[in-house]
């Protein structure tokens, strides 16, 4: 059975305070590894998709990475604006995603 | 104006109703998918179809039944026999050409007293 995990479930930050949250994911034949921001109250906003071991990919200040086992989200220098939940899904056949339950992130002034 | 719209954004019922959710979209996704989400937790998919008049259950489609008679159209229907219907209610798009992201909608906020 497919399964994606997310740590830590929440994480508190001071602002420009940089950390990585972490994906980890037990997927057969992975097909694409995607992060998501989701705000309260609104449903979640794409941000990448990762393919194979090795890729990564920049958004601002997060940045992701993918290993055979694990994802990583890192946030640089976070800003308030950043707080939000992040999501991560897999995907393997079928076109199905896999969703973990997020990191809920707090950045303070 | 291009996407993915839920209505209606808040949606308030008495148990033992069933009531429908749309969803509808813009964008030529083929596939289209709903998920719930409960507080503090990720998203559970409860049905999703990728092409007209077909769909398959998700992980948790007891009390819960769709169509797909139109390629821009899902909507759920949250019946009586769902024993626990308050809920965040997700609809998303996917493209089955080449990529799989699936983009997702504002969702409608389900409370059933």
């Amino acid at each position: 059975e497919d399964q994606v995990t997310q740590s830590p479930e929440a994480l508190r930050l001071q602002e420009g305070e940089s950390s990585s949250l972490n994906c980890s994911y037990t997927v057969s034949g992975l097909r694409g590894l995607f992060w998501y921001r989701q705000d309260p109250g609104k449903g979640p906003e794409f941000l990448f998709t990762l393919y194979s071991a090795g890729e990564e990919k920049e958004k601002e200040r997060l940045k992701a990475t993918l290993t055979k086992k694990e994802s990583f989200l890192h946030i640089t220098a976070p800003k308030p604006e950043d707080s939000a939940t992040y999501l991560c899904a897999a995907s393997a056949a079928g076109n199905k995603l896999t969703f973990g339950g997020g990191t809920r992130v707090l950045v303070k002034p | 104006d291009g996407g993915i719209t839920q209505s209606p954004k808040y949606l308030f019922r008495k148990e033992g109703q069933n009531v429908t959710l749309s969803c509808e979209q813009n964008l030529n996704h083929d596939a289209m998918y709903w998920y719930r989400q409960d507080p503090g937790q990720g998203l559970r998919l409860i049905y999703y179809s990728q092409i007209v008049n077909d769909f398959q259950k998700g992980d948790i489609a007891e009390g819960y039944s769709v169509s797909r008679e139109k390629k821009e159209s899902f909507p759920l229907t949250v019946t009586s026999a769902q024993k626990n219907p308050t809920a965040f209610y997700l609809c998303a798009t996917q493209s089955l050409q080449g990529t799989y992201e699936q983009y997702f909608g504002p969702g409608t906020r389900l409370t059933v007293t």
